[in-house]
C-alpha cells in the first residue's frame, strides 16, 4: 500500500539557517511525489513535484527536493530560511496504482525564529 | 491566478445534523476531489468526481456522505447525519486534464467542521 511518513510534526529553524523537512514514502511502483505548503487560512499550494524526470527538483520560493529511490525519500530543503517560510508542509505520493488519489503525510509545521 | 474556493471557512453543528460543504473549483477543471484531515492526522482522500459521477471513493466515504455538482460551478459534500468523528478540516481539490496520477491537484483553503 502507498503511504507517506513525515518525520517531525514540528520543526524550528533560525532565520537564515538550512531548512530540512523529511518525507519517506512507500510504493510498489514508481511514484510521483509532491510537496505542498499551507499558509494560515489558505489552501494547499504546490511547492514542487517529482514525476520521474530529474531527481533533483526545484520549486517555488527557493525550495528543492531530491528523489532518492534507494532511501525511498523525498526530503525538502531550502538553504536559508525566511520568516515568510513559516507554514505547514505536506508531502504526498501518487502512482498508477493509486489512481487519482493522493496519499499525504501528517504534515510538518515549520517555525522560523528571528 | 484562479483558485479553488470553499465556504464556509468554519462550521459548527450538532451531532445528527446535516451539513453541506461548498467548493467552487477552478473554472476549466474537470476532476474534483474531497479530502479531510482530522486534527493531528494525515490528509485522507474521500472521493473523486468526474463527468457528474463518482470515479473513486475511499472506505471513509460511506452512505452518510454524498457529493454533487448542482450547477456547473459548485461542488458540494453533504454529510447527512454528522457524528463527532466527522470533526475535521475538509479540503476540496480540482485539476483539469486527463485525471492521471501525475496531475497537480489544486486545493482550496478548507472548511473546518466541528461536530458537538
Amino acid at each position: 500500500a502507498q503511504s507517506v511518513t513525515q518525520l517531525g510534526s514540528h520543526v524550528s529553524v533560525s532565520e537564515g539557517a538550512l531548512v530540512l523537512l523529511r518525507c519517506n514514502y512507500s510504493s510498489s511502483v514508481p511514484p510521483y511525489l509532491f510537496w505542498y505548503v499551507q499558509y494560515p487560512n489558505q489552501g494547499l499550494q504546490l511547492l514542487l513535484k517529482y514525476t520521474s524526470a530529474a531527481t533533483l527538483v526545484k520549486g517555488i520560493n527557493g525550495f528543492e527536493a531530491e528523489f532518492k529511490k534507494s532511501e525511498t525519500s523525498f526530503h525538502l530543503t531550502k538553504p536559508s530560511a525566511h520568516m515568510s517560510d513559516a507554514a505547514e508542509y505536506f508531502c504526498a505520493v501518487s502512482d498508477r496504482k493509486t489512481g487519482n488519489q493522493f496519499y499525504f503525510g501528517t504534515g510538518t509545521s515549520l517555525t522560523v525564529i528571528p | 491566478e484562479p483558485e479553488v474556493t470553499q465556504t464556509p471557512s468554519h462550521q459548527v453543528t450538532q451531532m445528527g445534523q446535516e451539513v453541506i460543504l461548498r467548493c467552487v473549483p477552478i473554472s476549466n477543471h474537470l476532476y474534483f476531489y474531497w479530502y479531510r484531515q482530522i486534527l493531528g492526522q494525515k490528509v485522507e482522500f474521500l472521493v473523486s468526481f468526474y463527468n457528474n459521477e463518482i470515479s473513486e471513493k475511499s472506505e471513509i466515504f460511506d452512505d452518510q456522505f454524498s457529493v454533487e455538482r448542482p450547477d456547473g460551478s459548485n461542488f458540494t459534500l453533504k454529510i447527512r447525519s454528522t457524528k463527532l468523528e466527522d470533526s475535521a478540516m475538509y479540503f476540496c481539490a480540482s485539476h483539469r486534464t486527463s485525471g492521471t496520477y501525475q496531475e497537480t491537484q489544486y486545493f482550496g483553503p478548507g472548511t473546518r467542521l466541528l461536530v458537538l
